[in-house]
């Protein structure tokens, strides 16, 4: 099993430009997460999805939205690219909601 | 929102030393998770703690999870150069929205030169 997989690893994007960052997960599980991580910080929760067809938001959800697509997968999008979420995002997956098992990461510079 | 206080913020290990570091926060939790971070990687589940008072190892590690509610420990035992690391304290409230997580800020592990 792959477990959880994020694409793209790298990306840079200009200030206005839109992109879409993909997670799956091969585990089966119900509940998926979008996080941020800043320098020096902690994850901070941006959407979730609870099961398929749900979507929430989290602690910073303003310039994104999500796509639950399908069990195993969780999309993550940003329209108007802005030089504050210049940040490493990381997907994460959970089938009984507290241990969550997460991605590689996605690592977005916003010129 | 809920914080999850760590300390310490960072610290250094000798090789074959013992090390503690610790969570807290100003709410009770019914879960306390503890992950490792390495430079690249995203973090990986190394201890879950389910009810107050519980002790769990996981290998040279030993987690607690504090009798209030409010706090949980993590204990490295004899540490080794791979331990350098990010470890983040994670707590889940009862009946969490979507079984979220709060995490708090890591405290980053180095090996001392």
């Amino acid at each position: 099993n792959a477990g959880v997989t994020q694409t793209p690893k790298f990306q840079v994007l200009k200030t206005g430009q839109s992109m879409t960052l993909q997670c799956a997960q091969d585990m089966n599980h119900n509940s998926m997460y979008w996080y941020r991580q800043d320098p020096g910080m902690g994850l901070r929760l941006i959407y979730y999805s609870a099961s398929e067809g749900t979507t929430d938001k989290g602690e910073v959800p303003n310039g994104y939205n999500v796509s639950r697509l399908n069990k195993r997968e969780f999309s993550l999008r940003l329209e108007s690219a802005a030089p504050s979420q210049t940040s490493v995002y990381f997907c994460a997956s959970s089938v009984r909601g507290s241990e969550q098992f997460f991605g590689p990461g996605t690592r977005l510079t916003v010129l | 929102g809920q914080q999850l206080n760590q300390s310490p913020q960072s610290m250094f290990i000798q090789e074959g030393e013992d090390v503690s570091m610790n969570c807290t926060s100003s709410s009770i939790f019914n879960t306390w998770l503890w992950y490792k971070q390495e430079p690249g990687e995203g973090p990986v589940l190394l201890i879950a703690l389910y009810k107050a008072g519980e002790l769990t190892s996981n290998g040279r590690l030993t987690a607690q999870f504090g009798i209030t509610r409010k706090d949980s420990f993590l204990n490295i035992s004899a540490s080794i150069p791979s331990d350098v690391g990010i470890y983040f304290c994670a707590g889940q409230l009862h009946k969490a929205a979507g079984n979220k997580l709060t995490f708090g800020g890591g405290t980053r592990v180095l090996v001392k030169p």
